[in-house]
């Protein structure tokens, strides 16, 4: 199966300030099938992102998602105080689907 | 409303079973392949197991092969995971989520999720 593995673990940043989080993958996905979510304390997860690039219906476009084979980025044009959350990835070109560890985005 | 909501979680002895279930409503249940997805206590997310809008095409995680069994009712617009012979690594939320591919699409990644249902594995 692949293996995904999302660094930083932790990214300390002030609203307003800008993140890239990153997903690398153990091979290459197939037809850049990567997704985003972002899971907040309490609740389930939220699709943000799919097709690497495209964003999920009523997303803002303070979120976008770039990459293909076996590198992606989720970046966050600026961050409002609603974002502070932990965010996965998750590959769905090889059976069967696998999730990246998270990236959790907090306020410093 | 589009939602799912899930139920039968609980704390239950290793090697013991539970049948869990969801409940959609909101948007056309036999259209659409459906997941469930678990995260343990402070963890990440494991796809555990899907299922196809008419039962015909079913696949698990290997770590639950054997021993979980996932099934719907388009009917009742209800997916059940039974699982059986718990161990303590099965201690997670379990999720129900929707696939967001539209027969005759899978799309294998999610665009609802339940709030889940929490399973205990414990003496």
């Amino acid at each position: 199966e692949i293996v995904l593995t999302q660094s930083p673990g932790t990214l300390s940043l002030s609203p307003g300030e800008g993140a890239t989080l990153s997903c690398r993958a153990s091979q290459n996905v197939g037809s850049n099938s990567l997704a985003w979510y972002q899971q907040k304390p309490g609740q389930a997860p939220r699709l943000l992102i799919y097709g690497a690039s495209s964003r999920a219906t009523g997303i803002p476009d303070r979120f976008s998602g770039s990459g293909s084979g076996t590198d992606f980025t989720l970046t966050i044009s600026r961050l409002e105080p609603e974002d502070f959350a932990v965010y996965y990835c998750q590959q769905y070109g090889s059976s069967p689907p696998t999730f990246g560890g998270g990236t959790k985005v907090e306020i410093k | 409303e589009v939602q799912l909501v899930e139920s039968g979680g609980g704390l239950v002895q290793p090697g013991r079973s539970l049948r869990l279930s969801c409940a959609a409503s909101g948007f056309t249940f036999d259209d659409y392949a459906m997941h469930w997805v678990r995260q343990p206590p402070g963890k990440g997310l494991e796809w555990v197991s899907g299922i196809s809008w008419d039962s015909g095409s079913i696949g698990y995680a290997e770590s639950v092969q054997g021993r979980f069994t996932i099934s719907r009712d388009n009917a009742k617009n209800s997916l059940y995971l039974q699982v059986n012979r718990l161990r303590p690594e099965d201690t997670a939320l379990y999720y129900c989520v929707k696939d967001s591919g539209s027969w005759p699409t899978l799309n294998w990644y999610f665009d609802l999720w339940g709030r889940g249902t929490l399973v205990t594995v414990s003496s």
